[in-house]
């Protein structure tokens, strides 16, 4: 299948910082990314569907102020969260699709994210 | 898109088949049948897709009932490595679309 990757892997920061995280398709192009978020023994929650060249689209109750997400090429997505603190923990991961196939999607590693 | 009722957990015997069962009664004519799984602190793996037909590859079979309300995922050989929670999905096949994850099964097989 295809390959995604997600950049960190792990991240720590202090309460207050900006975290950028950068999901990448390797071996295709991906028209449309997905973000998700996971808390502990919690289901994916979808927070966003991003599209090439567009804005995202965000899941309700999800601020597009605070995560910050741009999908600059068909290759690259990137979520930043914004001035992060300790509730914003979790487990982030990316997917990737092709907008126009019936192909399914393809995960990421996740990246985990703790604020102190 | 529709939603999916799974078991929250099954044990299975290493080297034995297991069997884990989704029921999506709701399910429309366009939805397609997907399964995912998700090892610890890992991100989702694709497993498998079917429409109406049963779908079979190197990892799993997938059996759909003829009125399209559940299906089966079947892993033939149960492994260790298979402990993983499951997650079946039904989405409108375009990659567009984005999966949306319920509660799945927790898998644990046991030596």
């Amino acid at each position: 299948g295809a390959v995604v990757s997600q950049h960190p892997s792990w991240v720590i920061c202090k309460s207050g910082t900006s975290v950028k995280i950068e999901c990448r398709s390797l071996d295709f192009q991906a028209t449309t990314m997905f973000w998700y978020r996971q808390f502990p023994k919690q289901s994916l929650m979808l927070m966003a569907t991003s599209n090439e060249g567009s804005k995202a689209t965000y899941e309700q109750g999800v601020e597009k102020d605070k995560f910050l997400i741009n999908h600059a090429s068909l290759t690259l997505s990137t979520l930043t969260v914004t001035s992060a603190h300790p509730e914003d923990s979790s487990f982030y991961i990316c997917s990737a699709g092709l907008a126009a196939s019936l192909e399914t999607q393809y995960f990421g590693p996740g990246t985990r994210l703790l604020v102190l | 898109d529709a939603k999916t009722t799974q078991p929250t957990s099954m044990d299975c015997a290493e080297g034995r088949a297991a069997n884990l069962p989704c029921n999506h009664s709701t399910i429309s004519g366009n939805e397609y049948v997907y399964w995912y799984r998700q090892i610890h602190s890992q991100g989702p793996q694709y497993i498998i897709h079917g429409l109406k037909n049963n779908e079979t590859n190197e990892m799993a079979s997938l059996i759909i009932t003829e009125d399209r309300k559940s299906s089966t995922l079947i892993l033939p050989h149960a492994t260790l490595r298979d402990t993983a929670v499951y997650y079946c999905i039904v989405r409108a096949g375009l990659g567009g679309t984005p999966l949306v994850f319920g509660k799945g099964t927790r898998l644990s097989v046991i030596a």
